[in-house]
């Protein structure tokens, strides 16, 4: 199974509402990434989970909380959003091999959360 | 993190082969060229990626100049369902570095 599953597919929400994006795999990944896309434009990083731990924010601003329960979940809360906050929201996975290891390992991306921030 | 430098678009006639240039010449020792692309609204995908030597998979083909300045993704045969942006990125460092995307390539498909 090389599937990353992110839900929901579409969300509308309001400036004023709390929501959460939530991404899964099963492959024993153990670094989990968020990236952001606006139309047009390519993917953007804004979190990389490593081991659960948060190893990466790209200075994103606090309306955005990731949260990583356990190795194959990783959430993305969201509060108080701005309209330009609008975009495709991608998840990401990939093994996380240590330095030693490290062969170039692939990143496996899920279908994304459209977002739409009224 | 070392650049790279893609043609913005390019066309190609179904069942012909495409070959997708992409230039790096601050690459690094380390750096793994990696070729991603990104069907219409899906997440992107995996393609191919090497270091030094030419790798053949069962979706493209990888081209690496001796000097690893340059690489040239090829397709051996287009199709319609390979109509997408294809990005050309360096990768260094452990298995959480992430992928910096440039713009990418956006490839056409003409019947």
């Amino acid at each position: 199974d090389t599937e990353v599953t992110q839900t929901p597919k579409h969300l509308v929400m309001g400036m004023t509402n709390k929501k959460s994006l939530k991404c899964e795999q099963h492959m024993g990944h153990r670094a989990m990434y968020w990236y952001k896309q606006k139309a047009k434009k390519p993917p953007e990083l804004m979190f990389v989970y490593s081991y659960e731990k948060l190893s990466i924010n790209e200075s994103v601003p606090s309306r955005f909380s990731p949260e990583c329960p356990n190795s194959s979940l990783l959430n993305l809360h969201l509060h108080a959003l701005q309209p330009e906050d609008s975009a495709l929201y991608l998840c990401a996975s990939s093994q996380d091999s240590g330095l030693r290891e490290w062969r170039g390992d692939t990143q496996y991306f899920g279908p994304g959360t459209r977002l739409t921030v009224l | 993190d070392a650049k790279t430098t893609q043609p913005n678009s390019m066309e190609s006639n179904e069942e012909e082969p495409v070959h997708l240039p992409c230039n790096h010449s601050t690459i690094s020792g380390t750096d793994y060229i990696h070729w991603y692309r990104q069907l219409p609204s899906q997440g992107p995908e995996y393609v191919i990626h090497g270091l030094t030597s030419n790798v053949n998979n069962r979706m493209a083909s990888l081209a690496i100049a001796e000097d690893r300045k340059s690489s040239t993704l090829i397709l051996h045969r287009a199709t319609l369902r390979d109509a997408a942006v294809y990005y050309c990125i360096l990768r260094g460092g452990s298995g959480n570095t992430p992928l910096v995307f440039g713009k990418g390539t956006r490839l056409s498909v003409i019947a």
